[in-house]
């Protein structure tokens, strides 16, 4: 089985705080992504990576950076939280073999922004 | 530009009866579609996809759903809905077929109420 693993399911920071958000998976996935789930607007693609130390800007990029120095771990990094960051965040990884492969997503870290 | 729609937030069916959950698509080229659920408080679950060959799909807990090229559809469909098939459902494609990064658009979702 597929596993994807987020450091956190609940998280609560400060507005201008340095965040930290974490992703494991297991099955040797050369993709993976961070999206953030807001009711109404589905999910959207922050940023995405193909290989270590690759990275792609997605749709709604401003305000994160990401980090993937080992394939299986991929971290979203939140510079100076604001409170229109108080979001679901999902991780998923895929296999690189022209998308068929379905995405298998993390829990999700819920995170608020005080 | 490519997109994903989902014209209903929620869809409410009784339990035993047959369900639909509506999905349309606009994106160039031969699409890949898939199919997630999302419980309560949980991540995503992939239910099924089409890529290729038959239009009718079967996935996981008894759903399918049928690609509809003329249409631009891809509906999900259960010939007897279960309580326990209440959730958060989500319809994606994957962006620009010659991109190998495996790129999703999701639609905004519909939720399913399904009762007893």
């Amino acid at each position: 089985d597929v596993k994807v693993t987020q450091s956190s399911r609940y998280l609560v920071k400060r507005t201008g705080e340095k965040v930290f958000l974490e992703c494991v998976q297991d099955m040797d996935h050369e993709n993976m992504f961070w999206y953030r789930q807001d009711p109404g607007l589905g999910l959207r693609l922050i940023y995405f990576s193909y290989d270590v130390k690759m990275k792609e800007k997605g749709d709604i990029p401003e305000g994160y950076s990401v980090s993937r120095e080992k394939k299986e771990r991929f971290s979203l990094i939140l510079e100076s939280a604001s409170t229109n960051q108080t979001s679901m965040y999902l991780c998923a990884s895929s296999l690189r073999d022209g998308g068929r492969d379905e995405q298998y997503f993390g829990p999700g870290t819920r995170l608020t922004v005080t | 530009a490519q997109s994903v729609a989902q014209p209903e937030d929620q869809v409410n069916v009784a339990e035993g009866n047959p369900l639909t959950v509506k999905c349309t698509y606009s994106v160039s080229g031969n699409p890949y579609l898939f199919w997630y659920v999302q419980y309560p408080n949980r991540g995503l679950q992939f239910l099924l996809k089409y890529i290729t060959g038959d239009n009718l799909v079967k996935g996981s807990y008894g759903f399918e759903a049928e690609f509809n090229k003329s249409q631009t559809s891809f509906h999900l469909k259960k010939p007897s809905a279960l309580v326990s098939d209440s959730a958060l459902y989500f319809c994606a494609v994957r962006t620009h077929p010659s991109s190998n990064t495996g790129k999703l658009i999701f639609g905004q979702g519909t939720t399913l109420q399904v009762k007893p």
